[in-house]
């Protein structure tokens, strides 16, 4: 868990701000993931990304996007088009895909609240 | 796509009692189940995984059961203690090849423990 880091601890968007959520590893993991979390609620992926330079939408993509240009970064943007982005984000990585590569490491989280 | 439905939503027990989550997944092509544990404003931890060419694990006092003809797994906790409260999250990830849903994981709503001293 140590090898993942999210930044900031805390973010405030005011509207029709597009804000920038952190995460970076240093684990040598390929695949990373996004997750939202809302209070007493499962995690709901976002996206996630299964290599460098590739990422596929998850169940609740709209008004979020992502990159993937570097193995260790995974930013996750919100966009003004997310209505209701007040949240506990989470991000994740796993060695790979593959059998046995998916257990899922968390970083600490990114609380965004709406200003 | 996944479906995880995860019961009960609330469990309370005694110190020392043993408790059990149980959780159903729809989609066959799921071979990966692990549980995590999430503490108040924490990340979740993994706490034990169980694959689908294995029935049953056990991490002394955590144990995960796996019955895939019938797409359900469950935790027990034997020998409960205070610190085991928390909410615990079950979860099915699909298997596949590069460019499907592989690794995907689809995670229950969490079940909320509560161990009474």
């Amino acid at each position: 868990d140590g090898g993942i880091t999210q930044s900031p601890k805390y973010l405030f968007r005011k509207e029709g701000q597009n804000v920038t959520l952190s995460c970076e590893q240093n684990l040598n993991h390929d695949a990373m993931y996004w997750y939202r979390q809302d209070p007493g609620q499962g995690l709901r992926l976002i996206y996630y990304s299964q290599i460098v330079n590739d990422f596929q939408k998850g169940d609740i993509a709209e008004g979020y996007s992502v990159s993937r240009e570097k193995k260790e970064s995974f930013p996750l943007t919100v966009t003004s088009a997310q209505k209701n982005p007040t949240a506990f984000y989470l991000c994740a990585s796993s060695p790979g895909w593959r059998a046995g590569e998916e257990t899922q490491y968390f970083g600490p989280g990114t609380r965004l609240l709406v200003l | 796509g996944e479906n995880v439905e995860q019961h009960p939503s609330t469990l309370s027990v005694q110190e020392g009692d043993s408790a059990v989550i149980k959780c159903t997944y729809s989609d066959s092509a799921s071979n990966y189940f692990p549980w995590y544990k999430q503490e108040l404003g924490k990340r979740p931890q993994l706490i034990i995984d169980i694959r689908s060419n294995v029935g049953e694990k056990k991490d002394q006092r955590i144990a995960v059961t796996l019955n895939k003809t019938a797409k359900h797994f469950s935790l027990h906790i034997t020998e409960t203690q205070p610190e085991d409260s928390a909410v615990y999250f079950c979860a099915a990830t699909t298997g596949g090849s590069y460019n499907t849903n592989a690794g995907k994981s689809t995670f229950g709503d969490g079940t909320t423990l509560t161990v009474k001293p």
